[in-house]
């Protein structure tokens, strides 16, 4: 069974800070991909890694896949209001099947 | 608008009694998902189809739940005797095919169910 650990799972800090979201497993994964999702609504897909040491910039959040495909971090420069939300790391072993998620960093960023 | 989308956003049901959520994908999208959510927690997967054959289903889909997807397009997920502890998101999401090591999956809004 493949497990995604986050942390941390709840995180609350003042607009401009800056922070990183860890996700951890045991398990090698071919691709990894960060959601982020409002109450209510489904999570809304925001980057998709899948080459060990490759880092994708999205304005201030900077993602990284490690080297050995198994952990990943999701940094965010100079938080906003707007960033909170959960955030949810999945993790796909091959093209078609399931993605396992990680349990999700709940932010809130205070003005 | 040509995301996912799902029908009832809500449902409030009694215990005992059946439901039928109802998804409908990304048009071009032939890789169709179900997964799980309960408060506090990330998705959880329940089955896939691709195209019309339904080819995984999870331990955690008991044999009172079902999922069609019957001309490959939209699919349906119908929960029998629904019990308290069914009360939860419940998500769809698609993919297409595209022949490499890796699918994204989109979601759409989700459909909250509670079992009173």
């Amino acid at each position: 069974t493949q497990l995604l650990e986050q942390s941390p799972q709840f995180l609350s800090i003042q607009e401009g800070e800056n922070l990183t979201v860890y996700c951890n497993s045991s398990s090698v994964f071919s691709s990894l991909q960060w959601y982020r999702q409002e109450p209510g609504e489904g999570p809304v897909l925001l980057v998709t890694v899948v080459t060990g040491g490759e880092v994708k910039k999205l304005k201030r959040l900077t993602f990284q896949f490690g080297d050995a495909r198994k952990d990943s971090s999701l940094h965010i420069t100079a938080a906003q209001p707007g960033d909170t939300g959960l955030y949810l790391c999945a993790g796909g072993v091959w093209a078609g099947n399931m993605l396992t998620f990680g349990g999700g960093t709940r932010l809130m960023v205070k003005p | 608008d040509t995301g996912v989308s799902q029908d009832p956003r809500h449902k409030i049901t009694k215990r005992g009694q059946n439901v039928t959520f109802r998804c409908d994908p990304i048009s071009e999208h032939n890789r169709l998902y179900w997964y799980r959510q309960t408060l506090g927690q990330g998705p959880e997967f329940l089955t896939y189809f691709q195209n019309e054959a339904q080819l995984e289903k999870s331990r955690l889909l008991s044999d009172r739940f079902s999922a069609e997807r019957p001309k490959g397009s939209f699919s349906t997920l119908e929960i029998q005797r629904t019990e308290q502890g069914d009360s939860a998101m419940y998500l769809c999401a698609s993919s297409q095919e595209s022949g490499g090591t890796y699918n994204e999956q989109f979601f759409g809004p989700g459909t909250r169910l509670t079992v009173l």
